[in-house]
C-alpha cells in the first residue's frame, strides 16, 4: 500500500525555522517526483513546491510565496523528502501535505499524506 | 499564473441529484486538469485526472469532461458519502494552481 506520513509540524514564532518530514512507503520512491501542498485553516489548497527525482537532477520548483525562504530536499536512501522553512510568517500557518507525482505532466498529486500542522504565532 | 475559477462555490443538493461543478482556466491548459475530493478532517483524494480519466477505485458516478479552458465534474447520482469539498487543479504550467473549491452540502 502506498503511504505518505508527514511529521515535524508545530508552533514557531514569526521569523523562526522549522523542518518538515515526509516518509514514503509502498512504491519505488526514486521513480517519482514529490510535492508539498498546504492548506491554511478553513481555506483552499496551495501548492508549495516540488522536487524531481535523480534522473531529473533533483531539481526543484517553488511557489513565489515561499521562494528563497523554503527549501525542499530528498534522501532516496530513506524514501523521504524534507521541507526546510525559514523566515516563517504568520501567513505560513497551514496544514502541510506531501504528495506523490509521476514524472510526466498527467499524473499529479496522488496520493497525499495526512498532513502536519504548522502554526506561526508569537 | 493561471487562475482557476470554480462555480458554484457552494451548493445544496439531495441524495440522488445530478450535480455539476465547473472549473474555468484563465488560459488554455489542454487537458492537464485534475479533480480532488476533500472531506472534513481528511486529506484530498484524487477523483479524475487528464480531465476525464477516472482514478482507480473511484465510483463510476463521477465523470469529467472538457479541454482548453472549461471543465466539468459531474456526479450522476449524489450519494451520502459524496458530501464534501471538490477542487480542480491545473498542471499545464508552473505554478500549478487550484480552484477555490466547491462545497457540496446536504439539502
Amino acid at each position: 500500500e502506498v503511504q505518505l506520513v508527514e511529521s515535524g509540524g508545530g508552533l514557531v514564532q514569526p521569523g523562526g525555522s522549522l523542518r518538515l518530514f515526509c516518509a514514503a512507503s509502498g512504491f519505488i520512491f526514486g521513480e517519482h517526483y514529490m510535492d508539498w501542498i498546504r492548506q491554511a485553516p478553513g481555506k483552499g489548497l496551495e501548492w508549495v513546491g516540488r522536487i524531481r527525482n535523480k534522473p531529473s537532477g533533483y531539481s526543484t520548483e517553488y511557489a513565489a510565496s515561499v521562494k528563497n525562504r523554503f527549501t525542499i530536499s530528498r534522501d532516496d536512501s530513506k524514501n523521504s523528502i524534507y521541507l526546510q522553512m525559514n523566515s516563517l510568517r504568520t501567513e505560513d500557518t497551514a496544514l502541510y501535505y506531501c504528495a506523490r507525482s509521476s514524472t510526466g505532466w498527467s499524473n499529479w498529486f496522488d496520493p497525499w499524506g495526512q498532513g502536519t500542522l504548522v502554526t506561526v504565532s508569537s | 499564473d493561471i487562475q482557476m475559477t470554480q462555480s458554484p462555490s457552494a451548493m445544496s443538493a439531495s441524495v440522488g441529484d445530478r450535480v455539476t461543478i465547473t472549473c474555468r482556466a484563465s488560459q488554455g491548459i489542454s487537458n492537464y486538469l485534475t479533480w480532488f475530493q476533500q472531506k472534513p478532517g481528511e486529506a484530498p483524494k484524487r477523483l479524475l485526472y487528464a480531465a476525464s480519466t477516472l482514478q482507480s477505485g473511484v465510483p463510476s458516478r463521477f465523470s469529467g469532461s472538457g479541454s482548453g479552458t472549461e471543465f466539468t465534474l459531474t456526479i450522476s447520482s449524489l450519494q451520502p458519502e459524496d458530501f464534501a469539498t471538490y477542487y480542480c487543479l491545473q498542471h499545464n504550467s508552473y505554478p500549478p494552481t487550484f480552484g477555490q473549491g466547491t462545497k457540496v452540502e446536504i439539502k
